[in-house]
């Protein structure tokens, strides 16, 4: 079966630091990963996709991440907050069966301070 | 292009009572899926739909069901409303569904059992 793991529900940093947001998976297939960001009263918004083109996907907002397999991990930075980057993240994988299912993890609420 | 659209935003509802929630996928997009989001349980696949099939159930209870029209429009329906099922609602949509393929998400339908 798939999953996601997102450590530490809670992330805060300061204005002009770096971001490091943390996801581990498990699939037996390759997989396909997916970062998206919630706002409050939002739906979600996709921040970058790994879908084996190239290990490290650059995304909207500044936002980059890192597949490694051998440490089945895809962590998100962002090498300087603003604090309009407040908001929860998501860390998703695609469904091995496909039909447009997500698996995702229990996500990660940033706070930016100034 | 328009995004996914999800009426209405807001339903109040009461126990016992029926609801039915409304998507409309972006323009050429042909699957539909159904989240529902909880601080509790997180991000739960309802269930998904393409060409007016339904090709894909989450672990829900029959009371739960969807449909797809053949404009690709599509509705959610809970029967028999539970102070439990009070949530946020999202609908995604995508090309095909495939698992490459990132699914973008509507606002929600934020929905309160009293």
């Amino acid at each position: 079966a798939q999953s996601v793991t997102q450590l530490g529900s809670h992330v805060s940093v300061s204005e002009g630091a770096l971001v490091l947001l943390r996801c581990n998976y498990s699939s037996s297939v390759p997989p396909y990963l997916f970062w998206y960001v919630q706002y409050p009263n939002q739906g979600l918004q996709l921040l970058l996709k790994y879908t084996s083109a190239a290990t490290l996907v650059k995304g909207i907002n500044g936002f980059e991440a890192e597949f490694k397999k051998s440490e089945t991990s895809f962590h998100l930075t962002k090498p300087s907050a603003h604090m309009s980057d407040a908001a929860e993240y998501f860390c998703a994988v695609g469904h091995e069966g496909g039909y447009n299912k997500l698996i995702f993890g229990a996500g990660t609420r940033l706070a930016v301070h100034p | 292009k328009a995004g996914v659209t999800q009426t209405p935003r807001y339903l109040i509802k009461t126990r016992g009572q029926q609801v039915t929630l409304s998507c409309s996928p972006i323009s050429g997009h042909r699957s539909v899926s159904w989240y529902q989001q909880t601080p509790g349980q997180g991000l739960q696949f309802l269930f998904e739909y393409f060409s007016e099939t339904q090709r894909n159930k989450g672990n829900f209870p029959g009371r739960f069901s969807g449909r797809q029209f053949s404009n690709s429009r599509s509705e959610m329906n809970v029967s028999t409303l539970e102070l439990g099922d009070s949530a946020l609602y999202l609908c995604a949509s995508s090309s095909t569904g495939g698992r490459e393929e990132p699914q973008h998400f509507g606002d929600g339908t934020r929905l309160s059992i009293l």
